[in-house]
């Protein structure tokens, strides 16, 4: 059974500050790795999705790597801002998809 | 067009009463999937529609649950005769083509907060 775990828990840095939030999984056999975040009282938001054939996705200052075979996944988010204050949310695509319990982070002004 | 939609947003149930959730896709949307959030945790499967058919239900945590999707669009999450336990937030996703639950990439609703007193 895939089991999908953050580290860490939860996060406080000052802004503009560079961080890594981390995601481990036990299942190496996955088709992708996405990145969410969830603000508080909302949905997911798809951050990156990293393609089990991919190493690593960017989108502005967010970058995320996989490495399949380490069953392990960052999230880089360079220079944060106080609105990249959310929960982080790690999850593994197989047959479904499997959560960690995710980061919050709070980035403080 | 718009995102997922989900209501009612806020529900309050006593225990052993019947609800009902909805959710409505994004427009031509195929596939389409229900999770159950506790608080603190991440997302939990619950099941998986391909159109109107019910691929998955593996993830329902029991006989009480049922979902529904019969004209491939709009779906409805139900829950009978709720226990406090199922108290936690219901999210439906998403997604434009056919592929399995951990395929592609999948948009949410803001979720149901339901709350079993």
């Amino acid at each position: 059974k895939q089991e999908v775990t953050q580290i860490p828990a939860a996060l406080s840095v000052p802004e503009g500050e560079n961080l890594v939030l981390n995601c481990s999984f036990t299942d190496s056999a996955i088709y992708n790795l996405q990145w969410f975040r969830q603000d508080p009282g909302k949905g997911l938001t798809s951050l990156l999705l990293i393609q089990s054939s991919q190493r690593e996705q960017t989108s502005g200052r967010l970058n995320a790597s996989l490495d399949k075979s380490s069953g392990r996944s960052t999230l880089y988010i360079a220079a944060s801002q106080p609105g990249d204050s959310a929960t982080y949310l790690c999850a593994v695509g197989g047959n479904k998809l499997v959560f960690g319990a995710g980061t919050i982070l709070r980035v403080k002004s | 067009g718009a995102g997922v939609s989900q209501s009612p947003r806020y529900k309050v149930a006593k225990r052993g009463q019947d609800v009902a959730l909805r959710c409505d896709p994004i427009s031509g949307h195929v596939s389409l999937f229900w999770y159950q959030q506790a608080l603190g945790q991440g997302p939990e499967f619950l099941t998986y529609f391909q159109n109107e058919a019910q691929l998955d239900k593996s993830g329902l945590p029991s006989d009480r649950f049922f979902a529904e999707r019969p004209e491939g669009s709009v779906s409805t999450l139900k829950i009978q005769r709720t226990q406090q336990e199922d108290s936690a937030v219901y999210l439906c996703a998403s997604s434009w083509r056919g592929g399995g639950p951990g395929q592609e990439t999948q948009y949410f609703g803001p979720g149901t907060r339901l709350l079993v007193l």
